[in-house]
C-alpha cells in the first residue's frame, strides 16, 4: 500500500506571495491532518478534514486555509506568506473515523525569503 | 488548553544501555496517546496506547500508559545507533467532536546512541 505523498517537497517563496500544498493520503483514508513543524514550536496542528469537511482547527491565523476533494485528496493554502512561516509541512491521513492512528507524509519543506 | 511534557529533552547513551522516555499530558478527555520516531523526515509511527496498564510491545520497544496518573513511559532495550531520534509523545483528546484529526505534541526527547 502506498504511503501518504505531498507535493512539492521544497519550495522557495518570497514574503506576500501565496502558496499551495498538496497531500495524497493512504488509499481509504479518509481523514487528512495538517501541521507545521518549526525549531522553535515543534509540531502544532493547523485542521483536519474528513469528507471534505473541515471538523478541526488549530490556533493559526485566516491566512493559513485548507479545502479536501472527494478523493480525499488535501490542499492547504497559506497566503501573504511571512519569513515565519519557513517550516515543514505535514500532512497525516488516518483510516478510523476518530482519526487516532495518523500516518505521515514525507512533508513539504517551505522556505520563505 | 492541552498540554504534552517530555522528558528529558535530550538524551546520550552507548550501545546496548536500556532508556526510558517520560510523557506526561493534561487534556480534556483524553482519547489516545501516540509515540512517533523522527528522524530526518516524517514522523513514523510506533505505538497507540487508549488502555490504562496494558503494555505494548514491538521488538526491543514497549511502552505503557497509565490514565490515572496521565502518563506514558518509552522503553528501548539494547539500543542501536539506529536508535538515534527524536521520539515524538502526542495525545488525541477533546470532546464531542473538536479532537478530531487533533494531535497535540510533546516537544520531543532527542536520543543520541553512541557507538
Amino acid at each position: 500500500k502506498a504511503g501518504v505523498t505531498q507535493t512539492p517537497r521544497y519550495l522557495i517563496k518570497t514574503r506576500g506571495q501565496q502558496v499551495t500544498l498538496s497531500c495524497s493520503p493512504i488509499s481509504g483514508h479518509r481523514s487528512v491532518s495538517w501541521y507545521q513543524q518549526t525549531p522553535g514550536q515543534g509540531l502544532q496542528f493547523l485542521f483536519e478534514y474528513f469528507s471534505e469537511t473541515q471538523r478541526n482547527k488549530g490556533n493559526f491565523p485566516g491566512r493559513f486555509s485548507g479545502r479536501q476533494f472527494s478523493n480525499s485528496r488535501s490542499e492547504m493554502n497559506v497566503s501573504t506568506l511571512e519569513l515565519g512561516d519557513s517550516a515543514l509541512y505535514l500532512c497525516a491521513s488516518s483510516s478510523v473515523r476518530n482519526s487516532y492512528e495518523q500516518y505521515f507524509g514525507p512533508g513539504t519543506r517551505l522556505t520563505v525569503t | 488548553e492541552d498540554k504534552v511534557v517530555q522528558s528529558p529533552l535530550s538524551l546520550v547513551v552507548h550501545e546496548g544501555d536500556t532508556v526510558t522516555l517520560n510523557c506526561s499530558y493534561e487534556v480534556t478527555n483524553f482519547r489516545s496517546l501516540l509515540w512517533y520516531k523522527q528522524e530526518k523526515k516524517a514522523p513514523t509511527f510506533l505505538f497507540m496506547l487508549t488502555s490504562s496498564g496494558i503494555e505494548k510491545k514491538s521488538g526491543r520497544l514497549s511502552s505503557i500508559l497509565d490514565k490515572k496518573e496521565l502518563f506514558s513511559i518509552l522503553n528501548i532495550t539494547a539500543t542501536q545507533t539506529g536508535d538515534s531520534a527524536v521520539y515524538l509523545c502526542a495525545v488525541l483528546g477533546g470532546a464531542g467532536g473538536t479532537s478530531y484529526g487533533k494531535l497535540t505534541f510533546g516537544q520531543g526527547t532527542i536520543l543520541t546512541v553512541h557507538p
